[in-house]
């Protein structure tokens, strides 16, 4: 059974460009969440995406933006990089929240 | 205000010792409630869900205090495998949110 799988696992991007991460759920589950971690910090809620709609979104401006298709996979997408969204970008998927969510190992981005 | 809040520590606790972290929540209408376990540049893996009459899981348990937005995880007996970072998760209808985490290293 396949957990949550992210690519690319490293990314080196410079300030100013865009860049897309991609996230497979666990199989079963049909709601995926995004989340930014910096060191040393907890994973920072970006959004949250059910039947391909945005369901909630936490404190990220507007170049955070994301996607989710027909099966259930989903895209994160970060216009105009800055230095500071250097950081480990989590997916997390979920079928009820009851048992919590399972997440991917994460996209390492680096902006230069 | 943050949704959640943990004290990040660190815990430098020996072998063999019981150790408690707490975690509160700002938002009364938090539905469920988790702790989570993250190893150094690992992503984070479900430890134990929290429900308000308490569970405990081995040398793991966890007590949720909805009246004081509250919770807990205490692990007795602290073996060197337990040294990681344990976050707090508080979940609504479309989100979950979590504190800082809490480091602990477990000393020989």
């Amino acid at each position: 059974d396949a957990g949550v799988t992210q690519s690319p696992t490293h990314l080196i991007k410079t300030r100013g460009q865009q860049v897309t991460l991609r996230c497979s759920p666990k199989s079963g589950h049909d709601t995926v969440s995004w989340y930014q971690q910096a060191l040393g910090q907890g994973p920072q809620f970006i959004f949250q995406y059910y039947e391909e709609e945005e369901r909630q979104r936490g404190n990220f401006p507007d170049r955070f933006s994301g996607h989710q298709f027909p099966n259930y996979s989903s895209e994160l997408n970060v216009n105009a990089l800055l230095l500071g969204d250097s950081a480990l970008y989590l997916c997390a998927s979920s079928m009820d929240r009851v048992y919590g969510y399972t997440f991917g190992s994460g996209t390492r981005l680096t902006v230069v | 205000r943050k949704e959640v809040e943990q004290d990040p520590g660190p815990f430098n606790v020996p072998e063999g010792a019981t150790v408690a972290f707490n975690c509160t929540y700002s938002n009364s209408a938090s539905q469920s409630f988790f702790w989570y376990r993250q190893d150094c540049r690992k992503e984070p893996k479900l430890l134990m869900s929290v429900y308000s009459s308490g569970n405990e899981d081995g040398r793991f348990t966890a007590q949720l205090n909805r009246a004081s937005q509250y919770i807990s995880l205490l692990i007795r007996d602290s073996k060197l495998s337990d040294s990681a970072t344990y976050l707090c998760g508080c979940a609504g209808a479309n989100n979950l949110f979590f504190g800082t985490g809490t480091r602990l290293t477990v000393i020989p």
